[in-house]
């Protein structure tokens, strides 16, 4: 899979928007774009993904730049629940990765009430 | 609700002693996935099953193994082979046998232990 590159920490307020910025420069065009996150002790959770229009779910939505080398996951209203490390990951649509995730470091994103 | 459960929560381990981790899964999802995280890493792939009675080695199988008899379950198992077993162990399936842009569904994963 091909390299993210995410900031380290983010702090936000309760209530108020975050976004989650991720580089991926050398995205090729066939990638998807996912973003999963992981609380304390538990599994990752899927968050959402994307290949080139922006998408929205009800966890969040994903904005992509028109080059596609940068997204960026935006949590509209964050609560105490969505302090977690965010993962940005791409994918390859079929090929021969076996579906395997790349997990980099992630994004700690700090919730203060 | 479908889900991946996997058991025990806790596990602890003592020398030249395998372990036995359990991964199942109500999803009828034909991928299944290990995973290794250590303390601030990111996941490594260790093991993967595509469809029953097959099974691949991922990034670091050296030191684990695993069997595929039916469709909801995929055991690992941690062998005395592997010296450093201690880390975050995590269970994953996906719907296609070749996912694409297909979401995994993790478990809450196991926490393995050396005495």
């Amino acid at each position: 899979d091909a390299k993210t590159t995410q900031p380290n920490s983010m702090e936000s307020n309760e209530e108020e928007p975050v976004h989650l910025p991720c580089n991926h420069s050398t995205i090729s065009g066939t990638d998807y774009i996912h973003w999963y996150r992981q609380l304390p002790s538990q599994g990752p959770e899927y968050v959402i993904h994307g290949l080139t229009s922006n998408v929205n779910n009800r966890m969040a939505s994903l904005a992509i730049a028109e080059d596609r080398k940068s997204s960026t996951l935006i949590l509209h209203r964050a609560t105490l629940r969505d302090a977690a490390v965010y993962y940005c990951i791409l994918r390859i649509a079929g090929g021969t990765s076996y579906g395997k995730l790349t997990f980099g470091q992630g994004t700690i994103l700090t919730v203060h009430p | 609700d479908g889900g991946i459960t996997q058991s025990p929560k806790y596990l602890f381990r003592k020398e030249g002693q395998n372990v036995t981790l359990s991964c199942e899964q109500n999803l009828n999802h034909d991928a299944m996935y290990w995973y290794r995280q250590d303390p601030g890493q990111g996941l490594r792939l260790i093991y993967y099953s595509q469809i029953v009675n097959d099974f691949q080695k991922g990034d670091i199988a050296e030191g684990y193994s695993v069997s595929r008899e039916k469709k909801e379950s995929f055991p690992l198992t941690v062998t005395s082979a592997q010296k450093n077993p201690t880390a975050f162990y995590l269970c994953a399936s996906t719907d296609s046998p070749v996912p694409s842009n297909q979401p995994q569904h993790f478990g809450d994963g196991t926490r393995l232990s050396i005495l």
